[in-house]
């Protein structure tokens, strides 16, 4: 994989639900993958930094994991609520001293009251 | 503490136009970034800079041109303005590694450019 993917793209799910979606990134020299939350209107604020094999991070309702051998992480929500709709990204570092992050296209999810 | 503001929030340019968009950030940040955003696109970054002094060329740095000359502040420019670069902006802003944020991004509001 050459560069961050995302998926699915577009997520409807009816409230109180659970889901989840996935990042794919390069795993070669791989450094941090983030997650960030960015609501219509806002600017995207980080969710969850991850950098070792094995991570799961959350907050509140919402996880994340992290493959790094593989070269994949797993957002969860659990139960989802309406202010939950947002689109989701995620952003890989490698090649350590880039200093520059390779953002995914996203995952907009839509929660259904 | 205001984080990362930007200027301006909105403007229209005719082709041909120059302008300038400011970012600020207050958290003493070594590290500024310019991100455009465009449907299906997700970011893209532009230029960066990783301190007073630098700047480094990112994914799409054709017609756009940025400066540091302060820490808190990172411009960026565009001499001549295209249909093309009709976007949203975005700075941000982040430590330098080695304190632990792994480059967690702070970002502004936003500025979004039409050229006609």
């Amino acid at each position: 994989i050459l560069n961050v993917e995302q998926s699915p793209q577009s997520l409807h799910v009816q409230e109180g639900d659970s889901t989840n979606f996935t990042c794919s990134f390069p795993s070669s020299n791989f450094y941090a993958l983030h997650w960030y939350r960015w609501e219509t209107a806002k600017s995207p604020e980080a969710l969850f930094v991850m950098t070792l094999n094995g991570d799961e991070k959350k907050k509140g309702r919402i996880s994340a994991t992290l493959n790094t051998k593989e070269g994949y992480s797993y957002l969860y929500i659990k139960g989802s609520q309406p202010e939950d709709s947002a689109t989701y990204l995620c952003a890989s570092f490698s090649n350590f001293g880039n200093e520059k992050l390779t953002f995914g296209t996203g995952t907009r999810l839509t929660i259904i009251p | 503490n205001a984080g990362v503001t930007q200027t301006p929030k909105f403007r229209v340019l005719k082709t041909g136009q120059s302008m300038t968009l400011l970012c600020a950030q207050d958290m003493n940040h070594e590290y500024m970034y310019w991100y455009r955003q465009d449907p299906g696109m997700g970011l893209r970054l532009i230029h960066y800079s990783v301190g007073e002094g630098t700047t480094a060329k990112g994914e799409v740095p054709d017609g756009y041109n940025v400066s540091r000359l302060k820490k808190q502040n990172f411009l960026l420019g565009l001499e001549s303005a295209a249909p093309s670069q009709t976007s949203v902006y975005f700075c941000a802003s982040s430590t330098a590694p080695g304190s632990g944020s792994f480059y967690e991004q702070y970002f502004g509001p936003g500025t979004r450019l039409t050229v006609t």
